[in-house]
């Protein structure tokens, strides 16, 4: 059991453009989450997936941002267009299914000039 | 209003104090709690985890969540610096989306 592992760790980038985070569940977990946190604040939901299928997401996730998880394995996180408020740590996080509590990796933090 | 308040802290103790942290919520459905440590550019590491109300212990941690004040609490006993980091609260009412407080910073004085 290594963890759960995001990819790159700091991600730095002018704004407007594209970017994309990777992230990698612990093994057979199959429910997938990114959050957002920014400085002082708790993590706020983004997205879950269980296995491939995409099943809840937040209202703050705008229609720049957009996730996958095909075949229910590795997800990505990409933002279009980036945006100085949309500087932050996006933390992945997985569990073995329902009633199982999750496991957090340690995260990409965006930076936007 | 938030969905889950958590006092900022910091908060800071000698070493070998007990330290009691907290969380109130405002929706009833909250059946699931979990306390998470957060240490700085880290993600968060689950320390414990209880269903319903009750309390849990392990070792020198104990949850306790009482659904009909909405509060929920966590101790930690014999305080070491290690155990200086951000604390958050977790709860949820169907595992599908979590809601997290803010963080209590601690900070435990050798």
């Amino acid at each position: 059991d290594t963890g759960v592992s995001q990819d790159p760790r700091h991600k730095i980038t002018k704004r407007g453009q594209n970017v994309t985070f990777r992230c990698d569940p612990i093994s057979e977990h199959n429910r997938l989450y990114w959050y957002r946190q920014t400085l002082g604040q708790g993590p706020e939901f983004l997205t879950y997936f269980q296995n491939e299928a995409q099943l809840e997401k937040s209202r703050l996730l705008s229609d720049r941002f957009s996730a996958e998880r095909p075949k229910g394995s590795f997800s990505t996180l990409e933002i279009q267009r980036t945006e100085q408020g949309d500087s932050a740590m996006y933390l992945c996080a997985s569990s073995l299914g329902i009633d199982q509590p999750q496991h957090f990796g340690d995260g990409t933090r965006l930076s936007i000039l | 209003q938030k969905e889950v308040e958590q006092d900022p802290g910091p908060l800071s103790v000698p070493e070998g104090a007990i330290v009691s942290l907290n969380c109130t919520y405002s929706n009833s459905a909250f059946q699931y709690f979990m306390w998470y440590r957060q240490y700085s550019r880290k993600g968060p590491e689950l320390l414990m985890y209880t269903y319903s109300s009750g309390n849990k212990e392990d070792g020198r941690f104990t949850a306790q969540v009482d659904k009909s004040s909405k509060y929920i609490s966590l101790f930690i006993r014999d305080s070491q610096p290690s155990d200086s980091a951000t604390y958050l609260c977790a709860m949820s009412n169907n595992f599908n989306k979590f809601y997290f407080g803010s963080g209590t910073k601690l900070n435990v004085k050798p």
